[in-house]
């Protein structure tokens, strides 16, 4: 059974770039989640969604910060433009069910120059 | 609101040695409790969780915690750890009105020393 697919693994950018990360969650999964890690903020909630739908975005930081499910294989989480604090190593997760654990990605390492 | 705090950053062990992993939480309503496992350069994986019944739970490889409502606690412990137990672990809370959307702790960085 494949996990929670996240690409690219690795993304190097100027600021002011637009910056597109992906994420495949697990095949009938109905929740799915981004998350943060930095240093100084450790793991951070970004936005979850409930059947493709957003339920919760209040720790997106920004308006430069979006995010959307099209449909339930698939999810985009979107800076634009990107800062050098944007840096920061960015999970999916996606669980079935409200109490269901949740399994995570491998992560996008982001560098913003 | 809730909040989850983890007292140690970092516990070096030597191998075979037992090992605790603390964690405390704070929150107004009841909770659900979860240790995660983070290895470098992979994402985090679920340990062990507390959601009612026995307040200690097991994990597969040997890991126990134990929910101390009294205490606000969900400590870690090992009787004694391997080499392949050096990694990030994060304890976190979710509260039963919320499903799924868990507060992470700080995290604890255990190393585990031959």
């Amino acid at each position: 059974d494949a996990g929670v697919i996240q690409s690219p693994r690795h993304e190097v950018t100027e600021m002011g770039q637009e910056v597109t990360l992906r994420c495949k969650p697990i095949s009938g999964h109905d929740y799915l989640f981004w998350y943060r890690q930095t240093m100084m903020r450790g793991l951070e909630l970004l936005i979850y969604f409930n059947n493709n739908v957003p339920i919760d975005d209040s720790g997106m930081p920004e308006d430069r910060f979006s995010a959307k499910m099209p449909n339930a294989s698939f999810s985009t989480l979107k800076i634009q433009p990107s800062e050098p604090r944007d840096s920061a190593v960015y999970f999916c997760a996606s669980s079935l069910g409200v109490f269901g654990p949740q399994h995570f990605g491998d992560g996008t390492r982001l560098s913003i120059l | 609101a809730q909040s989850v705090t983890q007292l140690d950053s970092q516990v070096p062990v030597f191998e075979e040695a037992p090992v605790e992993l603390r964690c405390n939480y704070s929150s107004s309503v009841s909770v659900y409790l979860f240790w995660y496992v983070q290895y470098p350069n992979q994402g985090l994986q679920l340990l062990l969780k507390y959601l009612s019944g026995s307040t200690l739970v097991e994990s597969i490889n040997g890991f126990e915690a134990e929910f101390n409502k009294s205490q606000t606690s969900f400590h870690l412990r090992k009787p004694s750890v391997h080499i392949s137990d050096t990694a990030e672990y994060f304890c976190a809370v979710s509260h039963n009105n919320a499903g799924n959307m868990l507060t992470f702790g700080g995290g604890t960085r255990l190393m585990v020393k031959p």
